[in-house]
């Protein structure tokens, strides 16, 4: 059972905005560790869109955006397009000597 | 350019043992800072990852799944092998491999605690029936 909870699924028309939480605790998130997201189209493996909380991999459109406050961390997307519309990840871990990979529950974008 | 691709049974049956792999070109497993992780997906659900093996062949394990996995890594094959004992129908799901680019934090711990999966396999669909 994933201790990162996001919403089951967020909606918004082509050009608006949505943002996406994950939620997390004392022992991940609100202890400074970082926050990475992931795009899944369907049927399709996923793809890293941010990494280090905030940072774009190279070919990633700037309409992606990440943030963190406290114990959660945020996904952006700005003028949202019909090609947004996917299965989105967060991961971080867990604050302890060693990498323990930890998903969120996933949120599903649908764009009306 | 980094490619990987799984490989394995797509059917086995509940008590078996579950071996899959990882084939990989574009990138060394001996180089400092990265890794190779699985991570599956039942279907209709969420990501979970299983296990990692640095470049330096440490390996780190599910807590709730360490009893049952066993990751390898034969650096001059370009592979990584995930062994799963006693598979049962709940195991049904999508396995991925993936390249991880770790980096150190204020920690300073080593190897290091923090990475991200940045390049993916398609994925192996295993289903666990008798």
């Amino acid at each position: 059972q994933s201790v990162l909870t996001q919403p089951p699924s967020v909606s918004g028309a082509p050009g608006q905005r949505v943002t996406i939480s994950c939620t997390g605790n004392s022992s991940n998130i609100g202890a400074g560790l970082d926050v990475h997201w992931y795009q899944q189209v369907p049927g399709a493996a996923p793809r890293l869109l941010i990494y280090g909380t905030t940072y774009r991999p190279s070919g990633i459109p700037d309409r992606f955006s990440g943030s963190r406050s406290g114990t959660s961390a945020s996904l952006a997307i700005t003028g949202l397009q019909a090609e947004d519309e996917a299965d989105y990840y967060c991961q971080s871990c867990d604050n302890s000597l060693t990498f323990s990979g930890l998903f969120g529950t996933g949120t599903r974008v649908t764009v009306l | 350019q980094i490619t990987l691709k799984e490989s394995g049974p797509t059917l086995v049956k509940p008590t078996q043992t579950l071996t899959l792999t990882c084939s990989f070109s574009g990138l060394s497993l001996t180089t400092s800072g990265v890794g190779v992780g699985w991570i599956r997906q039942p279907p209709g659900k969420a990501l979970e990852w299983l296990a990692l093996i640095y470049w330096n062949d440490n390996k780190r394990y599910s807590p709730s799944l360490k009893s049952r996995l066993t990751i390898t890594k034969d650096t001059s094959e370009n592979q990584v092998v995930l062994t799963m004992t006693n598979m049962d129908p709940v195991d049904t799901a999508t396995y991925y491999c993936a390249h991880i680019t770790f980096y150190y934090d204020s920690s300073g711990y080593y190897p290091p605690r923090q990475g991200y999966f940045d390049l993916w396999g398609r994925g192996t669909l295993v289903t666990v029936s008798s």
